[in-house]
């Protein structure tokens, strides 16, 4: 079956510090890849995605990722962790290039001052 | 500006009392979706639709149903709420190539 898992449940960084919230998959073909972000008592957000070409992707807030295809992970990184970046952060992955997305189970980044 | 609107953003209610959900685009996507979000199990998607009048079950349909007559509304309907429908619920829309756009969110309590 196909699935998304992120790893850990939290992530605790110090403000300053990178970050990095791991997310890999268990997907067929090549398939369209995400982060959002939610923010306490908001809907999700998107913060980037990788289609095609580069491995490092930039997205919003300063957040990057980084596609590694024979480990077939997307890993969320940021070299300088903020407060205000504490909050849930879920990947997903669209197996046909479509409209359908396949969800981790979110992983809570709390970046300590 | 582009948005998804849902009304009401929190519900309490009792159990076998019928309630919609409403959920309504500006952006003229043609698919709309409904997750719940309940802690631990991330994102379940109740059911979709890609386009008007076409609509498909996700992964946890049960006890839940949609219609999409307008291509802006896609509202969700409990017929017969239980207590294991108290969630976070999302309406999400997409452009294509798997970007969503989600509503605010409801919060459901059935007692």
């Amino acid at each position: 079956a196909q699935s998304v898992a992120q790893p850990e449940d939290q992530v605790n960084v110090a403000e300053g510090n990178p970050l990095t919230v791991k997310c890999t998959y268990s997907v067929s073909g090549n398939p369209y890849l995400f982060w959002y972000v939610q923010y306490p008592n908001r809907g999700l957000q998107f913060l980037l995605k990788y289609i095609t070409g580069d491995n490092l992707v930039k997205g919003s807030y300063g957040f990057e990722a980084e596609f590694n295809k024979s480990q077939t992970s997307f890993h969320l990184k940021k070299p300088s962790a903020l407060v205000s970046d504490s909050a849930l952060y879920f990947c997903a992955v669209s197996p046909h290039s479509n409209y359908q997305l396949i969800w981790g189970a979110g992983t809570k980044l709390i970046i300590k001052p | 500006e582009a948005q998804v609107t849902q009304n009401p953003r929190y519900l309490i209610t009792v159990t076998g009392k019928k309630l919609t959900v409403t959920c309504s685009q500006n952006m003229n996507h043609e698919y709309m979706s409904w997750y719940r979000q309940d802690p631990g199990l991330g994102l379940r998607q109740i059911y979709y639709s890609m386009n008007v009048e076409v609509t498909d079950k996700g992964d946890v349909p049960e006890g839940y149903k949609v219609s999409r007559k307008e291509k802006r509304n896609f509202p969700l309907i409990l017929e017969s709420p239980s207590p294991n429908q108290t969630s976070l619920y999302f309406c999400a829309t997409n452009k294509g190539e798997g970007e969503q756009y989600f509503g605010p969110g409801t919060r459901l309590t059935v007692t």
